[in-house]
Formats: structure tokens, C-alpha cells, sequence
């Protein structure tokens, strides 16, 4: 089945710097990626669309200068954290569907601690 | 937009009982209503789904419902066991001929069986 590899699964950063996290479909290609945030005992809320190609689609509230995505290929969506901040640690997982109407598939997450 | 509501936020059962999540959604044009179950720290698994065309699912101990005019939908678990035990999350989102589709997810359920 389809597959989405994200990288890194954890990180630890310090106040102030940027983090990169990369999310992959391994067997298929992606023209759309989502970008999901999902903080302690809460729901996924939706950041953000990535579309391969072109400029990301933001949600409501989401700083696209703080959250950079960048989709340049059909294969990858990189979300950039800059200068992170407490408030910024999250569980932050990618998602993406193989083909239209197919279920989406998750990454595995990555967990951001910034100190 | 769409606004998805999921009760109860937690719910335990003795192993061998029913447990039953219940959604609401907002948006008339929703047409795929998937659930997803996670694990701490890992990635939402799909469990089942189902679309606007059927009024219902089932797939061994799991079952879905959906009441279109109502505009919510059920999650069944039969026979649960303690391997059951983790958050479940609802979903809506409009499929169309591309895979741009995003999800919304209610806040999610967090199942305990007791063994």
C-alpha cells in the first residue's frame, strides 16, 4: 500500500533557530500534501496544503513566514520551522493521498520539542 | 467551512461491550467520512469509512453508520478488547475527481477498555 515516510520522528531545538522536517511518498506521487499540528490530547488541526509546484495553502491563524512549506517535487513536502519557540513544540505530522478518493495516509509524525 | 463534532471526548467500556462514538458534521457537500485510531505518539491509522452513497459499513467487530439528512455519523466497535484502547478520531471532507481534498476531524475519543 501506499506509504509516507517522514524524518526526523523527534527533535530537540533551541529558542530562536529553525527546524526542517521532510515528508516523503515512497511509492506513489503526491501533487498534494497536508501539513497536520496535533498538541497533547487534542485533535490534528490542518496548517497547511502543499501543492507541488506552486505557493502552499494556508489556514487561518497559520504564520506562512513562520511555516515554510516547500513541495518541489512530486515526492516531497519540506516543512521549515523558523525561529521556533516553546509554544512551537507539537506533534507535527504530513499526510498525503495516493490517488483521488483514496484514503489519506499518514506520516509518522515528527515531535518537536523546542527549549 | 466545515466543523466536525465528535462525543464522547471519553468513553470506557468492559472488555466484551459495545463502544459507540458519535460525529456530526456541518457541511452538506461532505461526502467521505473516514475514522482513524492513534496510538500515543504515532500515526492515525484508518480503520474504516465510508461514503455518502451507503448508509452503512461494517468490517469484522468495526462498523460505521451515516445518516446523510441528520448529518451524523457513527462508529460501532463490537466484542471490544483491550487492544482497542486509544484515541479514535472522525473525519469529513469533500472527495472530488483530485486529491486535494483536506480532512476535518472531530476532536477525537479517547476509548479505554477494561479488561
Amino acid at each position: 500500500g501506499a506509504v509516507v515516510s517522514q524524518h526526523p520522528s523527534w527533535v530537540i531545538c533551541k529558542s530562536g533557530t529553525s527546524v526542517k522536517i521532510e515528508c516523503r511518498s515512497l511509492d506513489f506521487q503526491a501533487t498534494t500534501m497536508f501539513w497536520y499540528r496535533q498538541f497533547p490530547k487534542q485533535s490534528l488541526m490542518l496548517m497547511a496544503t502543499s501543492n507541488e509546484g506552486s505557493k502552499a495553502t494556508y489556514e487561518q491563524g497559520v504564520e506562512k513566514d513562520k511555516f515554510l512549506i516547500n513541495h518541489a517535487s512530486l515526492t516531497l513536502s519540506t516543512l521549515t520551522v523558523t525561529s521556533a519557540h516553546p509554544e512551537d513544540s507539537s506533534f507535527y505530522i504530513c499526510s498525503a493521498r495516493d490517488s483521488p478518493g483514496s484514503p489519506l495516509h499518514f506520516g509518522n509524525g515528527t515531535r518537536l520539542t523546542v527549549t | 467551512g466545515e466543523n466536525v463534532e465528535q462525543h464522547p471526548s471519553t468513553l470506557s467500556v468492559q472488555e466484551g461491550d459495545s463502544a459507540v462514538i458519535k460525529c456530526t458534521y456541518s457541511d452538506s457537500a461532505s461526502n467521505y467520512f473516514p475514522w482513524y485510531k492513534q496510538e500515543l505518539g504515532k500515526r492515525p491509522q484508518l480503520i474504516i469509512d465510508i461514503r455518502s452513497n451507503v448508509g452503512e459499513k461494517k468490517d469484522q467487530r468495526i462498523a460505521v453508520t451515516l445518516n446523510k439528512t441528520a448529518k451524523h455519523f457513527s462508529l460501532h466497535i463490537t466484542e471490544t478488547q483491550p487492544e482497542d484502547s486509544a484515541v479514535y478520531f472522525c473525519a469529513a471532507s469533500r472527495q472530488h475527481h483530485n486529491a486535494g481534498n483536506m480532512l476535518t476531524f472531530g476532536g477525537g475519543t479517547r476509548l479505554m477498555v477494561k479488561p
